[in-house]
C-alpha cells in the first residue's frame, strides 16, 4: 500500500510558465515532507522540505504548500526553465526513536519544460 | 566539499553471487541510509546506520545486510542474488540535530545480476 502518492506520471509545461506538482499520503504520522529532483544516471537531488507545523516554503524559484487536512502537497516552480525537466519525487518521514525516520517516496513525476 | 560518494558505478553479478557496495557520506554527516531504487518507481529504504549501528531497517530480507565504520562510510552486502535485486542503490547521508532532516543522496550504484 503506497502511502506516498505522485498521480501524475508526467507534466509537460511551456518555459516561463508555472509547473505545479502534486502528492498525497495516506499516513497522519509524516511530520516532515521534502522533493528531490532526479536526473539520469545521477542521484536525487534535495529541491526543498517543509515541516507540517508550516503550510508554506519558500526557495526561490520553488514554492512547497502543505494542507494537512488534505494530505496533499505540492511543488510550485514559477518560472519554468527548460532545466527543471527532471523527474521529481515527493518524500516524507515520520519521528522514529528521537529521531526523524526514513524516506517514504512516491513514483515521481516526470517534468518537461519546453522551449 | 565532497558530496556523497559511491563505488563501483556499475556492477553486473550472477544469480547466487554475493555484492558489496560502498558509501562515504558527505562531510560532517554521520547518519548513512541505503535505498533500492527499481526502474520507475521511487527509491525504497533498505536501513539506515548511525553510530556503527542499524537503527532502523526497511522491509528487505535478510540477505540484505550492511556495515558502518568509524569514519562514519558503509557497506551494503547483499547475499544470493536473485534476477530481482537487480536496482540502482542509493546511499544517502544526514547531518541530525539541527532541525533538517534533508538526506543527501549519491549517484547511485547500479546492479544488474544475470
Amino acid at each position: 500500500d503506497q502511502q506516498v502518492k505522485q498521480n501524475s506520471p508526467s507534466l509537460s509545461v511551456q518555459e516561463g510558465r508555472i509547473s505545479i506538482l502534486n502528492c498525497d499520503y495516506t499516513n497522519s504520522m509524516f511530520d516532515y515532507f521534502l522533493w528531490y529532483k532526479k536526473y539520469p544516471a545521477e542521484g536525487p537531488t534535495f529541491l526543498i522540505s517543509i515541516s507540517s507545523i508550516k503550510d508554506k516554503n519558500e526557495d526561490g524559484r520553488f514554492t512547497v504548500f502543505l494542507n494537512k487536512s488534505a494530505k496533499h502537497l505540492s511543488l510550485h516552480i514559477v518560472p519554468s526553465q527548460p532545466g527543471d525537466s527532471a523527474v521529481y519525487f515527493c518524500a516524507a518521514s515520520a519521528r522514529y526513536g528521537g529521531s526523524q525516520g526514513n524516506l517514504i517516496f512516491g513514483k515521481g513525476t516526470k517534468l518537461s519544460v519546453k522551449p | 566539499d565532497a558530496g556523497v560518494t559511491q563505488s563501483p558505478t556499475h556492477l553486473i553479478k550472477t544469480r547466487g553471487q554475493q555484492v558489496t557496495l560502498r558509501c562515504s557520506p558527505k562531510s560532517g554527516h554521520d547518519t548513512v541510509s541505503w535505498y533500492q531504487q527499481a526502474l520507475g518507481q521511487g527509491p525504497q529504504f533498505i536501513f539506515q546506520y548511525y553510530e556503527e549501528e542499524e537503527r532502523q531497517r526497511g522491509n528487505f530480507p535478510d540477505r540484505f545486510s550492511g556495515h558502518q565504520f568509524p569514519n562514519y562510510s558503509s557497506e551494503l552486502n547483499v547475499n544470493a542474488l536473485l534476477l530481482g535485486d537487480s536496482a540502482l542503490y542509493l546511499c544517502a547521508s544526514t547531518l541530525p540535530g539541527q532541525g533538517r532532516y534533508e538526506q543527501y543522496f549519491g549517484p547511485g550504484t547500479r546492479l544488474t545480476v544475470t
